[in-house]
């Protein structure tokens, strides 16, 4: 069974700042995907990025970066230049690259307040 | 092309009770994920639909079911409602079929609100 594990439950910075959110997971697949999706007030569950296991480049997304470690299992979300519509929960999540294997591993989540 | 619609939005019920809550996927989509979130668990996969199939299930006791139509809308229903079934019900659509790739990347709509008192 895959495991996601996010070690910082709450974070927070100031507006323009740049934050980095921790993530690590447990696999023994070879094939996966990992998302990041924000969670804001609103409760609307958000896309943030998408990283394919097999790419070594790591994804951006505008402001959005990951810096993906496939050997240490490691996934982080970079937020440049934050502003304070990136307050929310963000979870980090994992998907097996699989022929119907559409299910989502979430891990529990960092909340992160940008401060004006 | 219109995001991921969930009804209702909150819902009250008492223990006992039963409740259907409906999804409407994105158009074209055809897999739709029902995801659970509470502050105890987190986000616990309930189940996946494909083709009006069942392809997915995770951890849940049977009480928890559910359908999709040949429109790829689906619903969940959970019947004999417990205290700890209150939680925010969010369902979540994608593309599916294709084997792995990224068009499996799933899209949430806002959730329901179930409280059973």
């Amino acid at each position: 069974a895959q495991t996601v594990t996010q070690s910082q439950p709450e974070m927070s910075v100031q507006e323009a700042e740049t934050v980095t959110l921790s993530c690590t997971y447990d696999t023994s697949e070879s094939n996966y995907y990992l998302f990041w999706y924000k969670q804001p007030p609103s409760r609307q569950m958000i896309l943030v990025i998408r990283q394919e296991a097999y790419k070594q480049q790591n994804a951006t997304e505008n402001r959005f970066s990951v810096n993906f470690q496939k050997a240490a299992k490691s996934f982080s979300l970079k937020i440049s230049d934050s502003q304070l519509g990136d307050t929310a929960m963000y979870f980090c999540a994992f998907m097996k690259r699989a022929q119907g294997a559409q299910k989502l591993v979430f891990g529990q989540g960092t909340r992160l307040t940008i401060n004006p | 092309k219109a995001g991921v619609t969930q009804t209702p939005r909150y819902l009250i019920k008492t223990r006992g009770q039963q409740v259907t809550l409906s999804c409407s996927p994105i158009s074209g989509h055809r897999s739709v994920s029902w995801y659970q979130q509470t502050p105890g668990q987190g986000l616990q996969f309930l189940f996946e639909y494909f083709s009006e199939t069942q392809r997915n299930k995770g951890n849940f006791p049977g009480r928890f079911s559910g359908r999709q139509f040949s429109n790829s809308r689906s619903e969940m229903n959970v019947s004999t409602l417990e205290l700890g079934d209150s939680a925010l019900y969010l369902c979540a659509s994608s593309l599916g079929g294709r084997a792995g790739t990224l068009l499996d990347t799933q899209y949430f709509g806002p959730g329901t609100r179930l409280t059973v008192l």
